[in-house]
């Protein structure tokens, strides 16, 4: 069965403190690979699709990268505004093109 | 260009009533998707659609169902509704698979 995990549940940073979000996956076969930020209320914001290991995207002050395993999104010099929760999702390369989510990490970035 | 539209954004239900929420897609796309969220269990599948057609359906009861219009736009029941029922149903759209899927505001369902 697909599963990812997310860590940290919940991050606290001051503005300008760079920190990573860790997203581990067991997928049969990866799809791709996406990042998504969700602000209380509101439905899921796309950040990132990432298809293979070894692959970065950036945007902003976030890059995302992927291995085999595990997916990182690095925060550089964070501000109050990135605060949100950030989802991590697998899709499968056969069978069902559901979206399987982590549960997520909590980011708070106090100024 | 307009999002993805969902309705209504907040209801309360009664536990044994029935309820329909409904998703407006972007423009051009084709595939829906439906997902419910709770503080619990997060973000869980529940069925997608393609061209009218449900492509794939996640591990809910009978009780949930959905359909897809000849103009994209989707709707879900959830039939004698429960407590735990109570969640963020989240609808989401995409052109083709693996090109990021688009998600709605949501609709707050609240059963009492």
């Amino acid at each position: 069965e697909d599963q990812v995990t997310q860590s940290p549940e919940a991050l606290r940073l001051q503005e300008g403190e760079s920190s990573s979000l860790n997203c581990s996956y067991t997928v049969s076969g990866l799809r791709g690979l996406f990042w998504y930020r969700q602000d209380p209320g509101k439905g899921p914001e796309f950040l990132f699709t990432l298809y293979s290991a070894g692959e970065e995207k950036e945007k902003e002050r976030l890059k995302a990268t992927l291995t085999k395993k595990e997916s990182f999104l690095h925060i550089t010099a964070p501000k109050p505004e990135d605060s949100a929760t950030y989802l991590c999702a697998v899709q499968a390369l056969v069978g069902s093109e559901k979206l399987v989510f982590g549960k997520g990490t909590k980011l708070t970035v106090n100024p | 260009k307009a999002g993805v539209t969902q309705t209504p954004r907040y209801l309360i239900k009664t536990r044994g009533q029935q309820v329909t929420l409904s998703c407006s897609p972007i423009s051009g796309h084709r595939s829906v998707s439906w997902y419910q969220q709770t503080p619990g269990q997060g973000l869980q599948f529940l069925f997608e659609y393609f061209s009218e057609t449900q492509r794939n359906k996640g591990n809910f009861p009978g009780r949930f169902s959905g359909r897809q219009f000849s103009n994209s736009r989707s709707e879900m029941n959830v039939s004698t509704l429960e407590l735990g029922d109570s969640a963020l149903y989240l609808c989401a759209s995409s052109s083709r698979t693996g090109d990021g899927y688009t998600f709605g505001s949501g609709t707050r369902l609240t059963v009492v």
